[in-house]
């Protein structure tokens, strides 16, 4: 089963208007921590936003915004007044504790698919 | 003043070439991880470093060797190269393995074989 699923292989938004990229996840685990990344046509990977599990506000940074719904696994993106500059590829990505001593899931991210925003003038 | 740095940026070889991908990074992070991006943009792990120590190994042809020879830094070698690598490979590094500690990433390697 996928970890991490992006639905969205792409998404369009009118400059300035707010824009929700959706994020499910599956763990059995208690603690874990979700993680937002975009990646612009020139390749490199930015750190946007984080939630912990444990975390009962939704995490914020400065345009964007993380709609956490803990039961519904869900992770989902919202950038508010959206930009040209936000024209990229998004990733969900999820990091779990280790499942047993030794276990390889140790401190990797599992990422999502990816979802391509593009952002119309 | 960059964070995690790669080099080269680009590489382009012949199948069957040995060649290697640096990395470094100056935030005093003790973990260090590549990742392969392959040409659907997924991303997947191939190995952890923590505080020198390999801790991921996931299941990548024995071709790929990393090497840590210093916390800050995290190599990867790769012989005899096949069509099959062509891909871009991603540093990255966080403070511990924490569940709440994000990973900070290179600006990639794209390695092209012909």
């Amino acid at each position: 089963a996928q970890k991490i699923t992006q639905t969205q292989p792409g998404m369009f938004v009118q400059e300035k208007e707010a824009v929700t990229l959706d994020c499910t996840y599956d763990t059995s685990d208690q603690s874990y921590g979700l993680f937002w990344y975009k990646q612009p046509s020139s390749g490199e990977m930015i750190f946007l936003i984080y939630q912990g599990s444990y975390d009962e506000q939704n995490a914020t940074e400065g345009r964007y915004s993380l709609n956490f719904q803990k039961a519904r696994k869900s992770a989902n993106l919202v950038i508010s007044a959206s930009q040209l500059g936000d024209s990229a590829m998004y990733f969900c990505a999820m990091r779990e504790r280790p499942s047993k001593a030794g276990g390889t899931s140790y401190g990797k991210l599992t990422f999502g698919q990816g979802t391509i925003l593009t952002v119309h003038p | 003043d960059t964070a995690v740095s790669q080099t080269p940026k680009y590489l382009v070889t012949q199948m069957g070439n040995d060649k290697s991908i640096k990395c470094e990074q100056n935030l005093g992070h003790d973990t260090m991880y590549w990742y392969k991006q392959d040409s659907k943009k997924f991303l997947k792990i191939m190995f952890s470093y923590n505080n020198k120590e390999l801790i991921i190994n996931e299941t990548v042809p024995n071709r790929f060797s990393p090497k840590s020879p210093d916390k800050a830094h995290l190599n990867l070698h790769i012989n005899s190269l096949e069509l099959g690598d062509s891909a871009v490979y991603f540093c990255a590094s966080s403070q511990g393995l924490g569940v709440y500690q994000p990973q900070h990433f290179g600006d990639g390697t794209r390695l092209s074989i012909l």
